[in-house]
């Protein structure tokens, strides 16, 4: 069935520090991509997403590329600040399924001043 | 705020026992979705309802079971309830019932003791 893997954390920052975190799906015909936010004590925030390969999904600084020969959409910012400190989801649609979301299962950011 | 509501924010209670947890989706969105996330299984996909008809369902147990309503409301109804369940519980919504956009509640923590 269909999968994400994406990689474990916690990843531990300073400011301004380069951030990826790696996401590999495995999906059959061609799933959307998500990156889902959630931030302590709260519900989960879509960040970005790509539908078709080479899309290319930005917001607030974080891009990720939907590459259909590598099966990735990794998450990169250039300059992470203190309050990008949450748990990250790479996340793509289940078409067995219906629109449902199979998530990876989520990478701590942890950013320090 | 996602416009995603859910109903009660905490709840306790005790083994054997049944519990209900309400979702209210966003104004014009069809369709919900329930998540259940929990340490061990991460975010998993439970159940979809569009437009008040079962649309898709994922690892839901046969304990579990959820409807929507006419005004697009739907219930999660936990029964015979296990130390297991114990998880934060999710709903969703979106639009329509394919590719689109999903929209997340803060969740309802379910402690079983």
């Amino acid at each position: 069935g269909d999968s994400v893997t994406q990689m474990e954390g916690p990843v531990t920052l300073s400011e301004e520090a380069f951030l990826t975190i790696n996401c590999t799906y495995t999906a059959t015909g061609y799933p959307s991509l998500f990156w889902y936010v959630q931030y302590p004590g709260e519900g989960l925030q879509l960040l970005l997403k790509a539908t078709k390969a080479d899309d290319k999904g930005s917001n607030k600084g974080f891009e990720a590329t939907y590459r259909k020969e590598t099966t990735s959409f990794h998450l990169e910012k250039g300059s992470v600040q203190v309050s990008d400190s949450a748990v990250y989801f790479c996340a793509i649609t289940a078409n067995q399924a219906g629109t449902a979301l199979i998530f990876g299962k989520g990478t701590t950011l942890s950013v320090s001043s | 705020d996602s416009g995603v509501t859910q109903t009660p924010k905490h709840l306790i209670t005790a083994t054997g026992q049944r519990v209900t947890l309400r979702c209210s989706p966003r104004s014009g969105d069809l369709s919900v979705y329930w998540y259940q996330q929990s340490l061990d299984q991460g975010l998993q996909f439970l159940i979809q309802y569009y437009n008040g008809e079962e649309r898709a369902k994922g690892n839901i147990l046969e304990r579990f079971s959820a409807q929507q309503f006419p005004d697009l409301h739907s219930e999660l109804n936990l029964s015979s309830l296990e130390l297991g369940d114990s998880a934060l519980y999710f709903c969703a919504s979106s639009v329509g019932d394919r590719y689109n956009e999903q929209f997340f509640g803060p969740g309802t923590r379910l402690t079983v003791l």
